[in-house]
């Protein structure tokens, strides 16, 4: 059975510093997906970025980036200069390669960025 | 334009009641889903539909029912609410590994 588990329950940073979050996961399968999502203070749930299992590279989109350590079944997202409408809550997901499953999601972690 | 549409926003009923959670997308997804989300626990998958079928159901209860009227539709039916149903209520379609998410429905039930 697949399992997320993000440690990190809330973070606080400064505007335009760099916030590291945390997510391990557990899966039997080879091949599986993972990606990070961020909810809005309004509820709105929005994708951000993806990794595939047999990618090696870290995914990069815009200001948001990928640490996948394969071996530890970790998948960090990083934050680079942070904006004050980065706070919300980002919650961690994995899919195995079954594309009738649905994702299984992390508790999340809230991140509170200030002035 | 919103591309998902979940109806209502908010909704209250009695315990006991009936109701049913409206979504439709308009991205032209073949996949649609339903998660619930209640106060601290993780999003919580419970269905998955591909071309109206069911493909997966996660949800013990049966007294929840997705109703597929047309491509793009996946209502929610629930019945014989309880308090512990009170929660946010997402919709969801995707085309390939990426979900994208409705606004939700938010349940309260007395």
């Amino acid at each position: 059975a697949q399992k997320v588990t993000q440690t990190q329950t809330s973070i606080s940073v400064m505007e335009k510093t760099t916030v590291t979050m945390d997510c391990v996961y557990e899966t039997q399968d080879s091949s599986y997906f993972l990606f990070w999502y961020k909810q809005t203070a309004s509820g709105e749930i929005v994708f951000l970025i993806r990794q595939d299992s047999y990618k090696k590279e870290n995914a990069t989109v815009g200001h948001y980036s990928l640490n996948f350590q394969k071996p530890k079944s970790s998948i960090g997202l990083i934050i680079t200069a942070t904006q004050i409408e980065d706070s919300a809550v980002y919650f961690c997901a994995m899919r195995e390669n079954n594309y009738a499953q649905g994702l299984t999601f992390g508790l999340g972690t809230r991140v509170s960025v200030f002035p | 334009d919103p591309k998902i549409i979940q109806k209502p926003k908010y909704l209250v009923a009695v315990t006991g009641s009936e109701k049913i959670l409206i979504c439709e997308q308009y991205l032209g997804h073949n996949a649609m889903y339903w998660y619930r989300q209640s106060a601290k626990k993780p999003l919580e998958f419970m269905f998955s539909y591909s071309y109206q079928k069911l493909m997966d159901n996660q949800t013990a209860s049966s007294r929840f029912q997705p109703q597929s009227s047309k491509k793009n539709h996946l209502d929610l039916q629930i019945t014989a609410l309880k308090p512990d149903d009170s929660a946010t209520y997402f919709c969801a379609s995707s085309d390939d590994e990426i979900l994208y998410f409705g606004p939700g429905t938010r349940l309260t039930v007395l």
